[in-house]
């Protein structure tokens, strides 16, 4: 299993652009999740699923929005990049043992 | 609502002395889970330890332990015997095992290890 999968590693964007992200994984999990880590701080939630075809919003959703077609991916969309979406974005799934949790290795995003 | 709450921005704490993070959380949900992971330089997130609201033992994970004290809500994370690698910043989180499907971090304490 390649676990949860990130793209890209890295991007710049200029202010107004956008862009997905893209999330994948593999160990058939229903529930799907994207989080955001500003500079020195904790994790905060964006954007959920618990199955294929259901969203809903965290606590910082604004800007962003999310879709899940299928089981494995879960993309994540800046529709009109901002210098406050600066950020690393971690995307992360679990299967119905809410102790287990996977995290992808992030991604790097800045605005200019 | 949950809330985790992590007061130490940064610790320093000599080679092979042990450490203890703090962590409170406040929820009015009687089953939860505590977790604890690491985030070293390279960025990725490592789980540590997991605690259960039922479990009857604090969790032990080689050298990280699990300070859980139920009636204070705190969940203090006990590293045992410091090496250089464990460096890094360490994140409290805790999810809800009803309802709500979220995992909820702290802002995280970064932790240096001196030679």
């Amino acid at each position: 299993n390649a676990g949860v999968t990130q793209t890209p590693k890295f991007r710049i964007l200029k202010i107004g652009q956008s862009m997905t992200l893209q999330c994948t994984q593999d160990m058939n999990h229903n529930y799907m999740y994207w989080y955001r880590q500003d500079p020195g701080m904790g994790l905060k939630l964006i954007y959920y699923s618990v199955g294929a075809g259901i969203t809903d919003k965290g606590e910082v959703p604004n800007g962003y929005n999310v879709s899940r077609s299928t089981t494995e991916d879960f993309p994540l969309r800046l529709e009109l990049a901002a210098p406050s979406q600066t950020s690393v974005y971690f995307c992360a799934s679990r299967d119905r043992d809410r102790r287990v949790w996977f995290f992808g290795p992030g991604t790097r995003l800045t605005v200019l | 609502a949950q809330k985790i709450t992590q007061t130490q921005p940064g610790m320093f704490v000599q080679e092979k002395e042990a450490v203890t993070l703090d962590c409170t959380y406040d929820t009015s949900d009687p089953s939860y889970g505590l977790f604890w992971y690491k985030q070293p330089s390279s960025g990725e997130m490592i789980f540590l330890i997991y605690q259960g609201s039922y479990d009857q033992q604090n969790a032990t994970e080689g050298r990280y332990s699990l300070n859980f004290q139920k009636a204070r809500k705190s969940a203090n994370l006990v590293i045992s015997a410091s090496q250089l690698g464990d460096s890094a910043m360490y994140f409290c989180a805790m999810t809800h095992h009803f309802g709500n499907e979220k995992l909820t971090f702290g802002t995280g304490t970064r932790l240096t290890i001196i030679p």
